[in-house]
């Protein structure tokens, strides 16, 4: 089977614009997590998508949203991007949620100037 | 607020020895997940080890195992026969939910450096 997928691996925005990442999960895979890693503050969980439900969610601002389509294939945007975005936003999938096992993508990269 | 703690940012170990990363968790839920993840050198995260908190027993995979100590909130990761391929960031999480809404909280990581 072929892995998580993440398109693209790296990214270059300017502050206030905005930016959409794509999530290939395993297939099968119902369930797709989003999270943002950074030095500073390490792994945040972003949100869950389940048969394309938002079912979990963290503790960030509006400006990131999320979607899933019928195909489980997930989207994330970030809108108004600030500097504090900067940073690689990992997606894993899963069979049935986050307390199974994750298979994570190689991420994005995603630098704001 | 639910937090994972991982005192040691970095640790060394000989190849081929024993090597214990330490996990603390502070939570008051009864029944919840632990996990250890294994991030190594610009490679994809991949779980290395899962624990359901209502198991007394604790959970192996080959090489590496858990001692989880529920009452000290305490799940440490034990590798055995360190290879040079261990070599990576080992994160500790915890699934902690509220009113059905469910996160992973992450530990800060360890650094695990084998040497040969």
């Amino acid at each position: 089977k072929a892995g998580v997928t993440q398109t693209p691996r790296y990214l270059i925005k300017t502050r206030g614009q905005q930016v959409t990442l794509s999530c290939s999960p395993i297939s099968g895979h119902r369930s797709v997590s989003w999270y943002q890693q950074t030095p500073g503050q390490g792994l945040q969980f972003l949100f869950e998508y389940f048969s394309e439900t938002q079912r979990n969610k963290g503790n960030f601002p509006g400006r990131f949203s999320g979607r899933q389509f019928s195909n489980s294939r997930s989207e994330m945007n970030v809108s108004t991007l600030e500097l504090g975005d900067s940073a690689l936003y990992l997606c894993a999938s899963s069979l049935v949620g986050i307390a199974d096992t994750q298979y994570f993508g190689p991420g994005t990269r995603l630098t704001v100037l | 607020a639910q937090t994972v703690t991982q005192s040691q940012p970095e640790m060394s170990v000989q190849e081929a020895e024993t090597v214990t990363l330490s996990c603390t968790y502070d939570t008051s839920e009864s029944d919840y997940y632990l996990f250890w993840y294994k991030q190594p050198p610009s490679r994809q995260m991949i779980l290395v080890i899962r624990q359901e908190a209502y198991k007394q027993q604790n959970a192996t995979e080959n090489r590496f195992s858990v001692n989880f100590q529920k009452a000290a909130k305490s799940f440490s990761l034990k590798i055995s026969d360190s290879q040079l391929g261990d070599a990576a960031m080992y994160f500790c999480a915890y699934r902690y939910g509220m009113d059905s809404n469910y996160q992973l909280i992450w530990g800060a990581g360890t650094k695990l450096i084998i040497k040969p």
